[in-house]
């Protein structure tokens, strides 16, 4: 069975700041889908960024971006110039290359001052 | 739709009591899954929808648990006897694909069972 660790159950950042959140996973599949959702207090999980894992290239999306490293078994997840909107709990999840379940970490609550 | 609905948003049951919740995905997705999220926990994974045929539910808790997509769209998920334990959020998501690229969330029905 696949797991996810997310061994920073908190993390802080000031405005304009970066941010990295770690995730490790584990799994004997080569074909898998990695993603990082962020879930505010309204509760709905919002799609962040996704990596397919026979991509070498790290996956971007405007100013988040990922440092996946498949040998490793890590999947981390970088906050550029993080603003006060981007306070929320965020999860790393894994997914077979199939129509399959995905299975999540625990979260790391990201904190923002001003 | 323009997003995954569900309903309600609270619900409060008296231990015993049967409720249903409801999902109402993006028109035209294929897939939905339910997931349950226990407080300061990640998702998991309760069941899976093909359109109406129901793939996979290896993560229903017990037979007190049963959802169903009767004509492929709205899913309604049932928890009769509810117990303390139970009390959680539960998440509906829905795909287009029959793949894994990550799916849109709704957000979430809060159960609350005294």
């Amino acid at each position: 069975a696949q797991t996810v660790t997310q061994s920073q159950p908190e993390m802080s950042v000031q405005e304009a700041e970066t941010v990295t959140l770690s995730c490790t996973y584990d799994t004997s599949e080569s074909d898998y889908y990695l993603f990082w959702y962020k879930q505010p207090p309204s509760r709905q999980m919002i799609l962040v960024i996704r990596q397919e894992a026979y991509k070498q290239q790290n996956a971007t999306e405007n100013r988040f971006s990922v440092n996946f490293q498949k040998a490793a078994k890590s999947f981390s997840l970088k906050i550029s110039d993080s603003q006060l909107g981007d306070a929320a709990m965020y999860f790393c999840a894994y997914g077979n290359s199939g129509y399959s379940t995905l299975t999540f970490g625990k979260g790391t609550m990201l904190l923002v001052s001003p | 739709g323009a997003g995954v609905s569900q309903s309600p948003r609270y619900k409060v049951a008296k231990r015993g009591q049967d409720v249903a919740l409801r999902c109402d995905p993006i028109s035209g997705h294929v897939s939905l899954f339910w997931y349950q999220q226990a407080l300061g926990q990640g998702p998991e994974f309760l069941t899976y929808f093909q359109n109406e045929a129901q793939l996979d539910k290896s993560g229903l808790p017990s037979d007190r648990f049963f959802a169903e997509r009767p004509e492929g769209s709205v899913s309604t998920l049932k928890i009769q006897r509810t117990q303390q334990e139970d009390s959680a959020v539960y998440l509906c998501a829905s795909s287009p694909r029959r793949r894994n690229y990550g799916y849109t969330f709704g957000s979430g029905t809060r159960l609350t069972v005294v």
